[in-house]
């Protein structure tokens, strides 16, 4: 079965470290979505891509960037973790056409101390 | 811009009782609609979506939900509530064209025996 993984799914880092995140996607999908999850602020959506190459800022994408270099993977970097950054992390995917929904993984729980 | 607001952040309920979880939306015009289920730890389920089509979507576990243009409603309901329904639940607009999903804040369920 087609499916959409995380990894790590704990990660406990220090301040000022560069750290990744890693999302794998199964269903080929060309978009491709990172989310950050906070008390009372519901996902947050930091970067997305619509395809290889092809990278886009969310509405806060401050601090993390991410490449695209095959359909598969869409891999989250935080260039310097900072505490404010300790949240839950998701990635998603969609189709390019037709049906709009998108399909969540697991999730990745960072601590930034 | 579009955007979506759940109306209540917590809602308690006993076994066997009906549910009903509010959700206003704003949007120049007509959306794509969803709402997702968030279990203890896990990712994001699709429960339902609107797109245009049947004003009234049936979704996964007896979950349904009205879409109703005059009130800027999509609001989640359910005849008869489980246990297993603990959970926090998302409405979700897709921004047109370019796929992105904007979440409300969600909805606690609590079901009590």
């Amino acid at each position: 079965d087609a499916e959409i993984t995380q990894s790590p799914r704990h990660k406990i880092t220090e301040t000022g470290r560069q750290v990744t995140l890693a999302c794998h996607q199964t269903w080929n999908h060309n978009n491709m979505f990172w989310y950050r999850q906070d008390l009372g602020h519901g996902l947050r959506l930091i970067h997305y891509s619509y395809g290889v190459h092809d990278t886009n800022k969310g509405e806060v994408s401050d601090g993390y960037s991410v490449s695209r270099s095959n359909t598969e993977d869409l891999p989250l970097t935080l260039e310097s973790a900072a505490s404010s950054q300790t949240s839950v992390y998701f990635c998603a995917s969609s189709e390019a056409t037709g049906s709009p929904e998108q399909y969540f993984g697991p999730g990745t729980r960072l601590t930034v101390t | 811009a579009q955007s979506v607001t759940q109306l209540d952040s917590h809602v308690s309920v006993s076994e066997g009782t009906p549910v009903l979880l509010r959700c206003n939306y704003s949007s120049s015009y007509s959306p794509s609609l969803f709402w997702y289920v968030q279990h203890p730890n896990k990712g994001l389920q699709l429960l339902l979506k609107y797109t245009s089509a049947a004003t009234l979507v049936k979704g996964i576990n007896g979950f349904e939900a009205e879409f109703k243009k005059s009130e800027t409603s999509f609001h989640l309901t359910k005849p008869s509530a489980h246990m297993s329904d603990a959970a926090e639940y998302f409405c979700v607009v897709i921004l047109g064209g370019f796929q992105k999903l904007v979440f409300g804040t969600g909805t606690r369920l609590l079901v009590s025996p």
